[in-house]
């Protein structure tokens, strides 16, 4: 699996956008981008993943740019209980199984 | 909404017990995951299932077994406890398929050996 590198905090002011960066740049044609989030003493919650295409759900938007080198999880309007440790991952779907969790970045969202 | 239910949130248990770590997961998923969590040591697999009755060792199955008699329950076992498994444990599960599927975790185990 590809590695990526995230800065290890970020910071946002409650109902503004926050936007957390992460760089792959040895990705490979056949992986992914996954986040994942961590909030404090529980488990880790999938987000969103992409392959080539920009995605959006109920939770955030991903933006992968055209050399697939990064991407930038989006939170349009974040919370509180969005104050957690966001981690990006690269891996091809079904490559192992295992799944391997980097430092992250962690993002306070301030009142 | 897929939900994995992990029985205990914390869990105290003294050196050399058997302890039943365990997990429910209702969406019928085929694959089904043991990972601890440790401070600057992320998350290791222990041992993983992809279907009932079968199990594969992770990176870190030393002290550690596994049951999966159900699909939708997948057990660990700690043979002996030791201080160095106080930990929190993590358990996930994930459907096998053509579509490309992020993996659903339990609120977690936070075990304490002593």
């Amino acid at each position: 699996d590809a590695k990526t590198t995230q800065p290890p905090s970020m910071d946002c002011a409650e109902g503004r956008a926050a936007n957390l960066p992460c760089n792959h740049s040895t990705i490979s044609g056949n992986e992914y981008v996954y986040w994942y989030r961590q909030i404090h003493s529980q488990g880790p919650q999938y987000i969103i993943h992409g392959l080539k295409n920009n995605e959006t759900n109920e939770m955030a938007s991903l933006i992968i740019t055209e050399d697939r080198k990064s991407s930038t999880l989006i939170l349009p309007h974040a919370t509180l209980r969005d104050t957690a440790v966001y981690y990006c991952i690269v891996r091809v779907m079904d490559s192992s199984y295992k799944l391997i969790f980097g430092s992250g970045t962690r993002l306070l969202v301030r009142p | 909404d897929v939900k994995v239910t992990q029985s205990s949130r914390y869990l105290v248990k003294r050196t050399g017990e058997k302890v039943f770590l365990e997990c429910v997961q209702d969406m019928d998923h085929e694959n089904m995951f043991w990972y601890r969590q440790d401070p600057g040591l992320g998350l290791r697999l222990i041992y993983f299932s992809y279907d009932v009755k079968m199990k594969e060792k992770g990176d870190i199955p030393e002290g550690y077994s596994v049951s999966r008699e159900k699909k939708e329950r997948f057990s660990l076992i700690l043979e002996s406890a030791s201080t160095n498994q106080t930990s929190m444990y993590l358990c996930a599960s994930r459907p096998t398929g053509g579509r490309v599927y992020g993996y659903t975790f339990g609120s977690g185990t936070r075990l304490t050996v002593v």
